[in-house]
């Protein structure tokens, strides 16, 4: 999982709280990312930044939000308003934004709401 | 749109035998290719992936993967399996048009001893 860490690396919350789930990397990596990851559904992008202080939304960013205040550092907080959050959340990084670029990732967190 | 298409769900092979994951993909513009694995509550490991050039690329674990353009596919391939290459694997895609990777909805690998 290389320089990539997330914790924790299970989470359990009760509907209607908001949540945030960690993503550190020591790989000096300009650009991270947020995944969520569903059976049968591959992986499906919600946020991305390129570079510090600049984010974006991916495909089902609803529900979700983010910081980047840190090249290291991308948290995801999962709020109440995300209507089906139980889920494997992976954080990703890549060297830069380039589309040649592969990215790298942490060890996920299991997100489950009940 | 962008898409990629991994048409079979799971893939048995005895170990020692050869194994192919399939992968075809639909992209305006060229494409950028990557194969990643997946082991049991873990993140994805990077394989291989093709930027340009040889068609025939290799990667970690003795994987390699064979780019055709005219069939818009890239098959991973490994010539002996082992039980240990058992997981779940994902193709995925990215152009120049895009800032987003597009991966498949994976295939699970199971080799049997």
């Amino acid at each position: 999982d290389g320089g990539i860490t997330q914790s924790p690396k299970y989470l359990f919350r009760k509907e209607g709280q908001n949540v945030t789930l960690s993503c550190e990397q020591n790989l000096n990596h300009d650009a991270m990312y947020w995944y969520r990851q569903d059976p049968g559904q591959g992986l499906r992008l919600i946020y991305y930044s390129q570079i510090v202080n600049d984010f974006q939304k991916g495909d089902i960013a609803e529900g979700y939000s983010v910081s980047r205040e840190k090249k290291e550092s991308f948290p995801l907080t999962v709020t109440s308003a995300q209507k089906n959050p139980t889920a494997f959340y992976l954080c990703a990084s890549s060297i830069g934004p380039l589309e040649s670029n592969e990215q790298y990732f942490g060890p996920g967190t299991r997100l489950t709401v009940t | 749109a962008q898409s990629v298409a991994q048409p079979e769900d799971q893939v048995n092979v005895a170990e020692g035998n050869p194994l192919t994951v399939k992968c075809t993909y639909s992209v305006s513009g060229n494409p950028y290719l990557f194969w990643y694995v997946q082991y049991p509550n873990r993140g994805l490991q990077f394989l291989l992936k093709y930027i340009t050039g040889d068609n025939l690329v290799k990667g970690s674990y003795g994987f390699e993967a064979e780019f055709n353009k005219s069939q818009t596919s890239f098959h991973l391939k490994k010539p002996s399996a082992l039980v240990s290459d058992s997981a779940l694997y994902f193709c995925a895609v990215r152009t120049t048009n895009t800032d987003k990777l597009i991966f498949g909805t994976g295939t699970r690998l199971q080799v049997f001893p």
